[in-house]
């Protein structure tokens, strides 16, 4: 049972360039989360998404960042128009409903 | 507006001791409180999940403990070794599982 996939694990993008990241969660799990680590912060919340629907996006900026969970295939959180500050490690996680949140490996994004 | 706090930030103990990490939550209507480990250039693996209805959670040489009247969770780690070098990270839930806070993270080193 394959857990958190999230790819690519690196991801190199020129200022305002647009970056895709991928994360398919683990099999039977319809919660998906992406997190946000920058340099030298701690982990913060942005988005929670079920299949087709984005439940809670109170923690993901307003302009240029937007999450989707299609009916099949990943979650996908695009962030358009990059800039040096997008660079963090971005984590989804899912789960069963309420119970234990599982990591992928994340992506490294680095702005040049 | 839920803040998580953990004490200390960095820790360096002999292979073999007991240890504690702490960690404090402002907002004590919590749903779950969770910990984690994260290695260095890796995603985050979950330890122990203490639901809010229950005091502790033991998982082989992990407990970890949860006083909501006082805002606070404990990591007991016994007979450390160095495998458990790692970023411990504690993480509360108000209102669903995968919507945390998390805090800034415990970074432990055992030594050989």
């Amino acid at each position: 049972n394959a857990g958190v996939m999230q790819n690519p694990r690196h991801l190199v993008r020129r200022r305002g360039q647009e970056a895709r990241l991928r994360c398919s969660p683990m099999k039977g799990h319809s919660h998906v989360y992406w997190y946000r680590q920058l340099p030298e912060e701690g982990l913060k919340f942005m988005v929670y998404l079920q299949k087709e629907n984005i439940i809670d996006e109170s923690g993901m900026p307003k302009e240029r960042f937007s999450a989707e969970f299609p009916k099949e295939g990943p979650s996908i959180l695009r962030i358009q128009q990059v800039v040096r500050g997008d660079s963090a490690a971005y984590f989804c996680a899912s789960s069963i409903g309420d119970e234990k949140l599982f990591f992928g490996s994340g992506t490294q994004l680095s702005v040049l | 507006k839920q803040e998580v706090t953990q004490i200390p930030a960095a820790l360096s103990v002999p292979e073999g001791e007991n240890l504690v990490l702490n960690c404090s939550f402002t907002d004590s209507a919590i749903y779950n409180l969770q910990w984690f480990r994260q290695d260095p250039g890796k995603g985050l693996t979950s330890l122990l999940l203490i639901q809010s209805s229950q005091r502790e959670q033991t998982s082989g040489r992990l407990n970890a403990s949860l006083d909501k009247s006082s805002g606070r969770s404990t990591l007991y780690i016994a007979a450390s070794q160095p495998g458990d070098s790692a970023t411990y990270l504690c993480a509360a839930a108000n209102t669903n599982a995968g919507k945390s806070t998390f805090g800034d993270g415990t970074t432990l080193t055992v030594k050989p």
